[in-house]
């Protein structure tokens, strides 16, 4: 049964960047999309952005574009998201999330625990 | 971008009570929508995709319909467990979400 097991929480100043993984167990990693997505307190789900560890070139979010930066390690079969020039409104709890089926960017089924980071001066 | 809007924001209910949400897309999604349950502090739970197919594991009582802009998930009886808040999810063009449906003990 493959897991999702994410990095701890986080606290960062404004304008630093954080970077989060997800490193995946008990299945197969490389064909499997894995997304990022967040939630701010209080708020709903908002995707940020996935990538096929295969393929290797991420897509993500046109709001975080420019911002965000999403990598798969296959030798640790880990992916990770750095998000960049950190604002308040980017605390929240970031989600990875695998997709049901590979090669493609279809629903999630397996996540992980989530990732809470707060940003604050 | 494709936009999802959910309503109502906020539904009550009972136990035992058949419940509907509706979710429109801002342009055809044709069937892919998925929907998720949630539970606070935890991650979503997938329950349906390709708008009608229930996941594996997910109690029959929870039913999708809808292609094109509209769409609906119904639990026919509801149950204690039920009681959490609901985000449908298309990913056509590739991701986005409704903003979710609180569904309360009335």
């Amino acid at each position: 049964q493959v897991q999702l097991v994410q990095s701890g929480a986080e606290m960062k100043k404004p304008g630093s960047s954080v970077k989060v993984s997800c490193t995946a167990s008990g299945g197969t990693f490389s064909t499997y999309t894995i997304n990022w997505v967040r939630q701010a307190p209080g708020q709903g789900l908002e995707w940020i952005g996935g990538i096929i560890p295969t393929y290797g070139a991420p897509k993500t979010a046109q709001k975080f574009q420019g911002r965000v930066t999403i990598t798969a390690d296959e030798s640790t079969s880990t992916v990770s998201m750095e998000l960049s020039r950190l604002r308040s409104d980017d605390t929240a709890v970031y989600y990875c999330g695998r997709t049901i089926q590979a090669y493609y960017f279809y629903p999630m089924d397996v996540w992980g625990q989530g990732t809470t980071v707060t940003v604050s001066s | 971008d494709t936009q999802m809007t959910q309503s109502p924001s906020t539904l009550s209910a009972s136990v035992g009570d058949r419940v509907t949400i509706t979710c429109r897309a801002s342009q055809s999604i044709s069937t892919w929508l998925a929907w998720y349950q949630q539970k606070p502090g935890k991650a979503p739970q997938l329950l349906i995709y390709k708008a009608s197919r229930l996941e594996n594991g997910v109690p029959s009582r929870f039913s999708g319909s809808g292609s094109g802009t509209e769409f609906t998930l119904t639990i026919s009886r509801l149950q204690p467990d039920d009681f959490a808040t609901y985000y449908c999810q298309q990913y056509d063009s590739p991701y986005s979400f409704g903003q979710g449906t609180k569904l309360e003990i009335k």
